[in-house]
């Protein structure tokens, strides 16, 4: 069992908009704004998506977006494209070991 | 271009030592951490440790007893041991750099799968 809880879907058409929730404890999400959000195709390395929260490494498509309230991170995309069908997964400093806590991933699907 | 390449056995017997090398190319290994991070097949993430250039260390407390971590700034790599491992330790395993500052894995290599089988 993971420490962060994503929902294990979502799916959206393309062009819309879709977010995927990601949610952990006062101890990770909720006392730090170091939540990480990584992309990972098939057979493939994750990529940095969203550090800090909310911010893009350079690159990185500005329909990638991320939010945080209380315990809660999100990730959002917009305008959705072929391309961004594959698994999400979100990332949390926690402080104490273990330093880093992952979410158990989310497949996306584009309709 | 910062690039990472882990090294090691594919196989490994089970009750025996796994044991992996990342090699660093296109930055120095003087400064970061430098992490070790799994995935079940069909599974997610989970953080195995880092190490600092220093050799300083920390692991994740659900792998401590088992894990043991190495740097070598001569050669620009750093290394995972894990004993006594099982068929649960079968995964994919993934050299990652960590950035200080906003706690992110910035850079990772293409992943090794180690299969633990007799």
């Amino acid at each position: 069992q993971s420490a962060l809880t994503q929902p294990a879907s979502v799916s959206g058409s393309p062009g819309q908009s879709i977010t995927i929730s990601c949610t952990g404890t006062s101890n990770d999400v909720g006392d730090y704004n170091l939540v990480s959000w990584y992309q990972q195709h098939p057979g493939k390395a994750p990529k940095l998506m969203i550090y800090e929260v909310s911010k893009r490494p350079s690159g990185v498509s500005n329909r990638f977006s991320g939010s945080k309230s209380d315990n809660t991170a999100s990730l959002t995309i917009s305008g959705l494209q072929a391309e961004d069908e594959t698994d999400y997964y979100c990332c949390s400093y926690a402080g104490s070991s273990p330093n880093w806590v992952f979410g158990g991933g989310t497949k996306l699907t584009v309709l | 271009q910062v690039q990472l390449q882990e090294s090691g056995p594919g196989l490994v017997k089970p009750s025996e030592t796994l044991s992996l090398t990342c090699t660093v190319s296109g930055a120095s290994i003087t400064s970061y951490y430098w992490n070790w991070i799994r995935q079940p097949p069909g599974q997610g993430l989970e953080w195995i440790g880092y190490i600092y250039y220093s050799g300083g260390t920390n692991y994740n407390p659900s792998l401590k007893s088992r894990v043991t971590m190495s740097v070598d700034t001569s050669k620009n790599q750093f290394s995972l041991k894990l004993s006594s491992v099982t068929a649960a330790d079968t995964a994919v395993y993934y050299c990652a750099r960590g950035r200080p500052a906003d706690r992110s894995f910035d850079y990772w290599g293409q992943g090794t799968l180690v299969t633990v089988s007799s």
